[in-house]
Parts: structure tokens; C-alpha cells; sequence
């Protein structure tokens, strides 16, 4: 079983509409969590962390954390062409050097 | 605004060379990570340090070693290139807080081995 994993998509929403992007961890002791936004040929730029469980709110973006399922997942409201990108779930491990481990990424594509 | 530096975007070189890669970060960052990233396998850690002069093998350190001689600069260092190192190398850095906090990546180093 892979440490953190996402559905690689690509996954299709229409302008305007919401994007759900999920991601699951096996470490249960994982204590951070980090959606990562990734435009092709680019580094990956930091969206949003989350370390309690519920909801965390930053404009269009929603990042939703559920512990006992091992969950997290991110909303992106209204969606626009320019959120077309590869989004990045990082999970802080529980280990004593706090190691951060990438999902693969899930291909996002916003249709006009 | 956290800036982290790597000194080539692109970068080709021989079956056999030795590669230097290097990173500076300028927000006195206790931590800093190299990660390569390939297709279908997202970024695998190849080492990390957590203080000046300390590092840590990540989960794919073998072919590679790192120097971190000052607390702003860590280097990559493959000491014989192989063509199974062609890839997209990222450095990022963060500060040291308790829990984690996020990882701040520079601009990236695609490197050609032929």
C-alpha cells in the first residue's frame, strides 16, 4: 500500500463548477497535511495545510481533514481554466524527523 | 516572500560525470530536502537535512550524497551519473517548528544524463 494516494485523473469539471480532490494516508500518526498546486514544467507551489480535523476555508479553496478515515481532501469552488494543473496531497509523517511524503498528484482540467 | 534558489533549470550531462546540484534558500531555514520527480511516481525524498552539517537519507539516496556546509546552501551531489538519473531534481527548505510546517520548493533542475 502506497504511503499517500490520489486518483491520478485527469479529472474533467466545467467552468464554474466544484473540483473534489481526494487523498487518503496509510501513517495513522500523520499530524500535517498540505494540498500542493503543480502547473506542467513548474514546481509545485503550496495551496493549503490543514492539522485538525473539519474544514479550512482560504477563498475558493476548502481543505477537509478526517483522521479516523485517514482522509483529506480539497474543494476548489467555482473553478477556472487557470486552476488546470496537477494537484499535490503532502502528508507530514509522525516520524521523529517529521518526514513529508508526496501522492503522485491528481490531474485537474477545467473546461471553458 | 521565502525564496529558494537552484542555480540551473537545465542541465545536461555524460554517463560517468560527476553533477553537482545546488540550492540556496534566503529565509534561515533550518531544514532542506532534495526530491526528484518522475512520471507516474510523483517526488521520492532522496535526502534531507535537518541542521547545518546534519543530513538523513531520504527513500532513494543510493547514487547520490549531499553537503551542507552552511545553513543556506545543501547540495545534490550524484557521483557518477547514470542515465536512470535523467529526472526533475527539487530542493525546497522550511523552517523547523514543532509539528510540521510547509515545505517551500525552488524553481527545479531537469537534468539530462546521455
Amino acid at each position: 500500500q502506497k504511503e499517500v494516494e490520489q486518483n491520478s485523473g485527469p479529472l474533467s469539471v466545467p467552468e464554474g463548477a466544484i473540483a473534489s480532490l481526494n487523498c487518503t494516508y496509510s501513517d495513522r500518526g500523520s499530524q500535517s497535511f498540505f494540498w500542493y498546486r503543480q502547473y506542467s514544467g513548474k514546481s509545485p507551489e503550496l495551496i493549503m495545510f490543514i492539522y485538525s480535523n473539519g474544514d479550512k476555508e482560504d477563498g475558493r479553496f476548502t481543505a477537509q481533514l478526517n483522521k479516523a478515515s485517514q482522509y483529506v481532501s480539497l474543494l476548489i469552488r467555482d473553478s477556472q481554466p487557470s486552476d488546470s494543473a496537477t494537484y499535490l496531497c503532502a502528508v507530514g509523517n509522525s516520524g521523529g524527523y517529521q518526514k513529508v511524503t508526496f501522492g503522485t498528484g491528481t490531474k485537474l482540467q477545467v473546461i471553458p | 516572500d521565502v525564496k529558494v534558489t537552484q542555480s540551473s533549470r537545465y542541465l545536461v550531462k555524460r554517463t560517468g560525470e560527476k553533477v553537482f546540484l545546488e540550492c540556496v534558500q534566503d529565509m534561515d531555514h533550518e531544514n532542506m530536502f532534495w526530491y526528484r520527480q518522475d512520471p507516474g511516481l510523483g517526488l521520492r525524498l532522496i535526502y534531507f537535512s535537518y541542521d547545518v552539517k546534519m543530513k538523513e537519507k531520504g527513500d532513494i539516496p543510493e547514487g547520490y550524497s549531499v553537503s551542507r556546509e552552511k545553513k543556506e546552501r545543501f547540495s545534490l551531489i550524484l557521483e557518477s551519473a547514470s542515465t536512470n538519473q535523467t529526472s526533475m531534481y527539487l530542493c525546497a527548505s522550511r523552517r523547523k517548528v514543532m509539528g510540521n510546517s510547509p515545505l517551500h520548493f525552488g524553481n527545479g533542475t531537469r537534468l539530462t544524463v546521455t
